[in-house]
């Protein structure tokens, strides 16, 4: 089965930035890693995704490790509307979403 | 941006009644999903639907039954509504070939009570 392993919790300071971990140590070579967010009363939105090497997108960055058993997103300067919990889904035929990390930011 | 559409943001029904929670995307999309999520528990998926008229199980099948008809409409039905399946259900959508790979979106939410 598909597992991730988060914190429950993270706290950050606007304008700070905020690394949020994922492990999957069960990972195959060819599953994407996914990222996705939940604000407050609304559906998770997507983030960012990869494979093997680091991307980039306007929202965030996300680093793999080379062994691809965990990754880190990276939120460069956090803001309030940050403020949200954090998943890493992954899977080849679905994506399996755990408990996630809830972010507070501070002001 | 791609809207998907829940139809009720609240909803209570009786135990035993037979509900129906639909789910409408603007985007062509081939891929819906139904996923119910429960405080401690996050997100678990329900159904997925990859073209008209197919359906697959996600991990938590039991109970409900799916429906899609038209490719832009995903229904997921509760055929006896019991207490144990109040909670909150996510539709989601997302497009290309079969696989997660694409980015999936999703709807507010229909936090459903059941009494």
């Amino acid at each position: 089965d598909a597992k991730t392993t988060q914190p429950n919790s993270m706290e950050s300071n606007e304008e700070e930035p905020v690394h949020l971990p994922c492990n999957h140590s069960t990972i195959s070579g060819t599953d994407y890693i996914h990222w996705y967010r939940q604000l407050p009363s609304q559906g998770p939105e997507y983030v960012i995704h990869g494979l093997t090497s680091n991307v980039n997108n306007r929202m965030a960055s996300l680093a793999i490790a080379e062994d691809r058993k965990s990754s880190t997103l990276i939120l460069h300067r956090a803001t309030l509307r940050d403020a949200a919990v954090y998943y890493c889904p992954w899977e080849s035929e679905k994506l399996v979403f755990g408990k996630g990390t809830k972010l507070t930011v501070n002001p | 941006d791609v809207k998907v559409t829940q139809s009720s943001r609240y909803l209570v029904k009786r135990t035993g009644e037979k509900v129906f929670l639909e789910c409408v995307q603007d985007m062509d999309h081939e891929n819906m999903f139904w996923y119910r999520q429960d405080p401690g528990l996050g997100l678990r998926l329900i159904y997925f639907s990859y073209d008209v008229k197919m359906k697959e199980k996600g991990d938590i099948p039991e109970g409900y039954s799916v429906s899609r008809e038209k490719k832009e409409r995903f229904s997921l039905i509760l055929e006896s509504a019991s207490t144990n399946q109040t909670s909150m259900y996510l539709c989601a959508s997302s497009s290309g070939d079969r696989g997660p790979y694409q980015p999936q979106h999703f709807g507010d939410g229909t936090r459903l009570s059941i009494l």
